[in-house]
């Protein structure tokens, strides 16, 4: 069975305090891990796809990295803007229903 | 472009009643979502459309039914609403990178 656990739960941090966010998985084959951001009552907003280990997207202050068993997302110098839930998700490669498995997420705050 | 437009925003059922969630996207995207997201759970697969005219169970299809009208158009029927339907409804479509795009939201109570 896809599972993906992202920790922490939650996470509070000063302005300018740099940090990671955990999404560790397992599938049977993957075709790509997704990060989103979902700000409250808000869909979630695309951030990143990552399609295989080593690679690196980076975005403002944010960067994914993925290896074979789980991706981080690391926030550097974050501001109160940057405050909101993120979401990590799998789209396995193997047969099944064609859509996201997604983990619980982690919601960040930072306070100025 | 709007991208993927959900109506309605906010929805009360009464046990029972039933009524259709509204979905569209105009990005030409082929493939099309429905989740649900439940305070404490992931977001969980509903059904989804791979192309026009065709349509799967996702994870937790049990109680709904879905229509992909046309390549725009992807809705989502409850037929006899129970309580353990609140949640609120996502909607999305796959485009570059295979990335999916999400909708605002329907959120749902039935009493």
């Amino acid at each position: 069975e896809d599972q993906v656990t992202q920790s922490p739960e939650a996470l509070r941090l000063q302005e300018g305090e740099s940090s990671s966010l955990n999404c560790s998985y397992t599938v049977s084959g993957l075709r790509g891990l997704f990060w989103y951001r979902q700000d409250p009552g808000k869909g979630p907003e695309f951030l990143f796809t990552l399609y295989s280990a080593g690679e690196e997207k980076e975005k403002e202050r944010l960067k994914a990295t993925l290896t074979k068993k789980e991706s981080f997302l690391h926030i550097t110098a974050p501001k109160p803007e940057d405050s909101a839930t993120y979401l990590c998700a799998v789209h396995p490669s193997g047969g099944g229903a064609d859509g996201l498995t997604f983990g619980k997420g982690t919601h960040l705050i930072i306070q100025p | 472009n709007a991208g993927v437009t959900q109506t309605p925003k906010f929805q009360v059922l009464k046990t029972g009643q039933s009524m259709t969630l509204q979905c569209a996207q105009d990005m030409n995207h082929n493939s099309m979502y429905w989740y649900r997201q439940d305070p404490g759970m992931g977001l969980r697969l509903i059904y989804y459309s791979a192309s026009e005219g065709t349509t799967d169970k996702g994870e937790v299809p049990n109680g709904y039914n879905v229509s992909r009208l046309n390549k725009r158009e992807f809705s989502l029927r409850l037929e006899s609403a129970a309580p353990s339907q609140t949640s609120v409804y996502f909607c999305a479509s796959r485009g570059l990178l295979d990335a999916q795009y999400f909708g605002p939201g329907t959120r749902l109570t039935v009493l």
